[in-house]
């Protein structure tokens, strides 16, 4: 079936500094990903829709400038979580959107620590 | 954001016993999806449903669209040690953009 792969698994980094989360789509092509945010015993909340090829729309109270979000091929989309700070630690997860029918595909997720 | 209201918020059950959780909105969705998400996992899905009133199983599990498209339940019917986890419905409003909504998640343990 459908894959889609998040790297990294786990990422620490220092406040202020930025980092990339990477969402391929393994084994199909996805115009259109989504990212999401899991704080702890939270559900999942969409931060915004990645569009191949176009800006991504994001939603409400979701800062652009600090999330980038770079849809270059129709098999990656990467989030950059820029200037991070301890409040951004979270567990990010991706979805795609599969060819034809249209079901969502979740990535593995990515937990990212801000010290 | 917009969540849907997902009951009960935890289950501890004994193993061999039925489960079932429900999810309801305010609002018409025109899919409802149920997925299991392991800690440190992404969710995988169990469940799609399309129609309302469709009925729907999956092994042990089985999931139904409401009449008024505001609600789903689930179902898991003899529960095992491997049921343990977070269970979540979640709902597109409309079918083409692919947005999901979420609802607040039913973490299940299961008493072997």
């Amino acid at each position: 079936g459908a894959v889609v792969s998040q790297h990294p698994s786990w990422v620490i980094c220092k406040s202020g500094t930025s980092v990339k989360i990477e969402c391929r789509s393994l084994d199909f092509q996805a115009t259109t990903m989504f990212w999401y945010r899991q704080f702890p015993k939270q559900s999942l909340m969409l931060m915004a829709t990645s569009n191949e090829g176009s800006k991504a729309t994001y939603e409400q109270g979701v800062e652009k400038d600090k999330f980038l979000i770079n849809h270059a091929s129709l098999t990656l989309s990467t989030l950059t979580v820029t200037s991070a700070h301890p409040e951004d630690s979270s567990f990010y997860i991706c979805s795609a959107k599969g060819e034809g029918t249209g079901e969502l595909f979740f990535g593995e997720g990515s937990r990212l620590t801000v010290l | 954001g917009q969540q849907l209201n997902q009951s009960p918020q935890s289950m501890f059950i004994q193993e061999g016993e039925d489960v079932s959780m429900n999810c309801t909105s305010s609002s018409i969705f025109n899919t409802w999806l149920w997925y299991k998400q392991d800690p440190g996992e992404g969710p995988v899905l169990l469940i799609a449903l399309y129609k309302a009133g469709e009925l729907t199983s999956n092994g042990r599990l089985t999931a139904q669209f409401g009449i008024t498209r505001k609600d789903s339940f689930l179902n898991i019917s003899a529960s095992i040690p491997s049921d343990v986890g977070i269970y979540f419905c979640a709902g597109h409003r409309s079918s083409n953009t692919g947005k999901l909504i979420f609802g607040q998640g039913t973490t299940l343990q299961v008493k072997p």
